[in-house]
């Protein structure tokens, strides 16, 4: 089944304890992003990535890093988390970019205290 | 002034009524338009692109007018299984998606 995975789906954890969200898919997509979503805001897109090895900012990324050594994987990692990074994360991907249809994840709801 | 902006709603709506959503976008030089169905606590999924001569997938029609900035998404014979968040999605390039803030739709018997 062609789908994007992302784990863990909920996770709590404290302010400054380092923390990877993985999100791999398996549909040989070349383009991938990441995305929150707060009440309000809409999706705002934190990294993207355009192939293996390259990979660049969206509209949110302080706080943030991600890294995309295979094609299928797109890790994302806060390294010292603060409460205002609560919220609901989305990986995606498509064939290319993003005038192509993006396929979510099921989302990793993130508790920051 | 958000780059797509919606009417969050909600819409509240019979079956078998119609509806209309509008999203307008900042950016003229944006090239691709789709419209996204969110379910709640669940993530996006397409529902359809929009092309500049509009397009119809069933009950769901989309339009596209780039002079006035906006796109719109019309929804006939509304169903239960309709209920809904509604974000329009706007490519400013090729690169990077911005997202409205989504429009709720809830269908009542």
């Amino acid at each position: 089944e062609a789908q994007v995975t992302q784990n863990p789906r909920y996770l709590i954890t404290v302010t400054g304890k380092k923390l990877t969200v993985t999100c791999s898919q398996n549909m040989n997509h070349e383009y991938m992003s990441w995305y929150r979503q707060d009440p309000g805001l809409g999706l705002r897109q934190i990294y993207y990535s355009m192939n293996v090895e390259v990979t660049d900012k969206g509209d949110v990324p302080e706080g943030y890093k991600v890294s995309r050594k295979e094609k299928r994987n797109f890790p994302l990692i806060l390294e010292s988390p603060s409460p205002n990074q609560t919220s609901l994360y989305f990986c995606a991907s498509s064939l290319y970019a993003t005038r192509y249809e993006q396929y979510f994840g099921p989302g990793t709801r993130l508790t920051v205290t | 002034r958000k780059e797509v902006e919606q009417d969050p709603g909600p819409f509240n709506v019979p079956e078998g009524a119609t509806v209309a959503f509008n999203c307008t976008y900042s950016n003229s030089a944006s090239q691709s338009f789709f419209w996204y169905r969110q379910d709640c606590r669940k993530e996006p999924k397409l529902l359809m692109s929009v092309y500049s001569s509009g397009n119809e997938d069933g009950r769901f029609t989309a339009q596209l007018n780039r002079a006035s900035q906006y796109i719109s998404l019309l929804i006939r014979d509304s169903k239960l299984s309709d209920s809904a968040t509604y974000l329009c999605v706007v490519n400013p390039n090729n690169n990077d998606m911005r997202f409205g803030a989504g429009t709720r739709l809830t269908v009542k018997p």
